[in-house]
């Protein structure tokens, strides 16, 4: 069965260091999500990707993150400038195949982000 | 505003018990809901959406657009059903909300 996929599994990083977190979305799937969970809250949304740019963020997704599809396959999450605060869980979800968006995400497994 | 409440955290039964896991909802809008599931060490996944009215694994939830609800429910819990539950609404098809998430835990 098609998962998401997402790398790395837990990254350490030093405050003010940049982080690229890599997802590869099910194949045919059309819709690209970044989603958060620091530890202990709840999951929060941070962007949707859809035919290449962005279509929703949330008052989270400022100036700091971006998110990039540089190929047929990938979907990256850029931090940059990172801080105490950045470290959490992300997860990436990808849902359509064409017209067929039905609301149900899949997501991956998550890359953990700490940030020291 | 939009937002999902979860009232609690844990919620512990012993096995063969019934289960109410509580879900309200604030949306202006139609709402669309779902139940993730995440077992341990697993991804989130998706339980059961309210569209399809089907139960899954023995769970159901039904939409109160009275109550603004959409408790999962469950008459008889298996010790496999301990795992972390989101309820999440579905906002312009674009993005899920979700709830603080509860924490079911079914003793032997």
């Amino acid at each position: 069965e098609p998962e998401v996929t997402q790398t790395p599994s837990h990254q350490v990083t030093q405050m003010g260091q940049e982080v690229i977190l890599r997802c590869v979305p099910i194949s045919n799937h059309l819709y690209f999500y970044w989603y958060r969970q620091i530890l202990g809250q709840k999951v929060e949304f941070l962007v949707s990707f859809y035919n290449n740019e962005i279509s929703e963020k949330s008052e989270i997704f400022d100036d700091q993150f971006s998110v990039e599809r540089p190929d047929g396959s990938n979907f990256t999450l850029k931090i940059r400038s990172t801080k105490l605060e950045d470290s959490a869980m992300y997860f990436c979800a990808s849902s359509g195949l064409g017209t067929e968006h039905t609301g149900e995400l899949f997501f991956g497994e998550g890359s953990r982000l700490t940030v020291l | 505003a939009q937002r999902v409440t979860q009232p609690e955290k844990l919620l512990s039964v012993f096995k063969g018990a019934p289960v109410e896991l509580k879900c309200n909802y604030s949306y202006s809008g139609s709402p669309e809901l779902f139940w993730y599931v995440q077992y341990s060490r697993q991804r989130l996944q998706l339980l059961l959406r309210h569209i399809s009215r089907e139960s899954i694994k023995g769970f159901t939830a039904d939409l109160n657009k009275g109550e603004t609800s959409f408790h999962l429910k469950k008459p008889f819990a298996q010790e496999e059903d301990s795992a972390m539950y989101y309820c999440a609404l579905s906002v312009d098809t674009d993005k899920l909300i979700f709830g603080t998430g509860t924490r079911l835990q079914v003793f032997p």
